[in-house]
């Protein structure tokens, strides 16, 4: 299996401007989760979906960003409009347990900087 | 409510010599809780995880780390420290009981040649 996913590595965008990360998870994993990672906060869970629904979006910073999970194998997560404090490495992971208590395998994760 | 502590945020150790990375946890009910490390520029990936079964549980690459519910503690350890290694890791605990998961602030470990 190839891992998780994920697409762009690197963006580099002007402040204002909208902003889609995308994920593909492992085939046949149930659970799937966003997180951002700073040097100042360090790593955080933003939202996490089992079997496609959103189940915790508790840590997703403000209305500004979005994210979907139209099926099993695709998630996106929307920042509009973008600022330079969302600047972070947002990380994609599954898990093949639904819930946030079983092994989850990271992608590489997407660089965001917001000029 | 529930908080994972990892008490060093740098550890140095030469090569060959013993690694130890501290966590402490709080939790109201059994948790589960994971070691995972991070290379430079990469994702995550887990070391270990303890689930309620032997308090002593062994991981990928030698390492290991030992459940003590009357410490609060689950700390990282390896007899022998490679430079290969040297990458941050984070302590992780999740209840089982609201379904939430709290990463620790990460220990970067250093290896001296």
């Amino acid at each position: 299996d190839a891992g998780v996913i994920q697409s762009p590595r690197h963006e580099v965008t002007e402040m204002g401007q909208e902003v889609t990360l995308r994920c593909k998870p492992i085939s046949g994993h149930n659970s799937l989760f966003w997180y951002r990672q700073t040097m100042m906060r360090g790593l955080e869970l933003l939202i996490y979906f089992n079997n496609n629904v959103p189940i915790d979006d508790s840590g997703m910073p403000e209305d500004r960003f979005s994210a979907k999970m139209p099926n099993a194998s695709f998630s996106t997560l929307k920042i509009q409009p973008s600022e330079p404090r969302d600047s972070a490495v947002y990380f994609c992971a599954s898990s093949l347990v639904s819930g946030v208590g079983d092994t989850q395998y990271f992608g590489p994760g997407t660089r965001l900087t917001v000029l | 409510a529930q908080s994972v502590t990892q008490l060093d945020s740098h550890v140095s150790v030469s090569e060959g010599t013993p690694v130890l990375l501290r966590c402490n946890y709080s939790s109201s009910y059994s948790p589960s809780l994971f070691w995972y490390v991070q290379h430079p520029n990469k994702g995550l990936q887990l070391l270990l995880k303890y689930t309620s079964a032997a308090t002593l549980v062994k991981g990928i690459n030698g390492f290991e780390a030992e459940f003590k519910k009357s410490e609060t503690s689950f700390h990282l350890t390896k007899p022998s420290a490679h430079m290969s290694d040297a990458a941050e890791y984070f302590c992780v605990v999740n209840t089982n009981r609201d379904d939430k998961i709290i990463f620790g602030k990460g220990t970067r470990l250093h290896i001296l040649p």
